[in-house]
């Protein structure tokens, strides 16, 4: 069964810097990897989809890369904005219909 | 922009009691999803709709039922609710299944006690 860890569970930095939130999975068979947001209490807002064939996606301030065969994906937040703190999940598509999700990493931007 | 909606942000039931959560989307959306979310095992698929009155089981379906009778509408059935079941639940669609990006409702906080 596929397992999503995703590293650090929390990470404070000060506004402006720039960061990098880890996800890694067990099983390289995917179809595609998505990055979320979710704010508290809230549900997720989708951020980046990338396809398995796909390297990396962009957003605005974010992006998203993916190695499948070493099973990993960064999701990149350039210049951080007290407005960008929140869980970020990430989740994969190993088929049938059902996405497997990391328990998140939690995002403190201190202003 | 899509929308999902559910019918409760809060819902406190007792244990035994049937419970409903209701979920709408507006999209048109073939495929409809219910999560749970609890603290450190992340989000976990209850059941799936891939169309009017169909049904798949998710990873976690015990204790749990689902209706689709129309097609922007998806009903969590709790048949007899317990504790154990307390948990944020989240409501999604899309338009291509797991190959296209899930549009999630905002959740609903159910406590059972």
């Amino acid at each position: 069964k596929q397992e999503v860890t995703q590293i650090p569970a929390a990470l404070s930095v000060p506004e402006g810097e720039n960061l990098v939130l880890n996800c890694s999975f067990t099983d390289s068979a995917i179809y595609n990897l998505q990055w979320f947001r979710q704010d508290p209490g809230k549900g997720l807002t989708s951020l980046l989809l990338i396809q398995s064939s796909q390297r990396e996606q962009t957003s605005g301030r974010l992006n998203a890369s993916l190695d499948k065969s070493s099973g990993r994906s960064t999701l990149y937040i350039a210049a951080s904005q007290p407005g960008d703190s929140a869980t970020y999940l990430c989740a994969v598509s190993s088929g049938a219909n059902n996405l497997f999700f990391g328990t998140g990493t939690r995002l403190t931007v201190i202003p | 922009d899509v929308k999902v909606t559910q019918s409760s942000r809060y819902l406190v039931k007792r244990t035994g009691e049937k419970v409903f959560l209701e979920c709408v989307q507006d999209m048109d959306h073939e495929n409809m999803f219910w999560y749970r979310q609890d603290p450190g095992l992340g989000l976990r698929l209850i059941y799936f709709s891939y169309d009017v009155k169909m049904k798949e089981k998710g990873d976690i379906p015990e204790g749990y039922s689902v209706s689709r009778e129309k097609k922007e509408r998806f009903s969590l059935i709790l048949e007899s609710a317990s504790t154990n079941q307390t948990s944020m639940y989240l409501c999604a669609s899309s338009f291509g299944g797991v190959f296209d990006t899930q549009y999630f409702g905002p959740g609903t906080r159910l406590t059972v006690l």
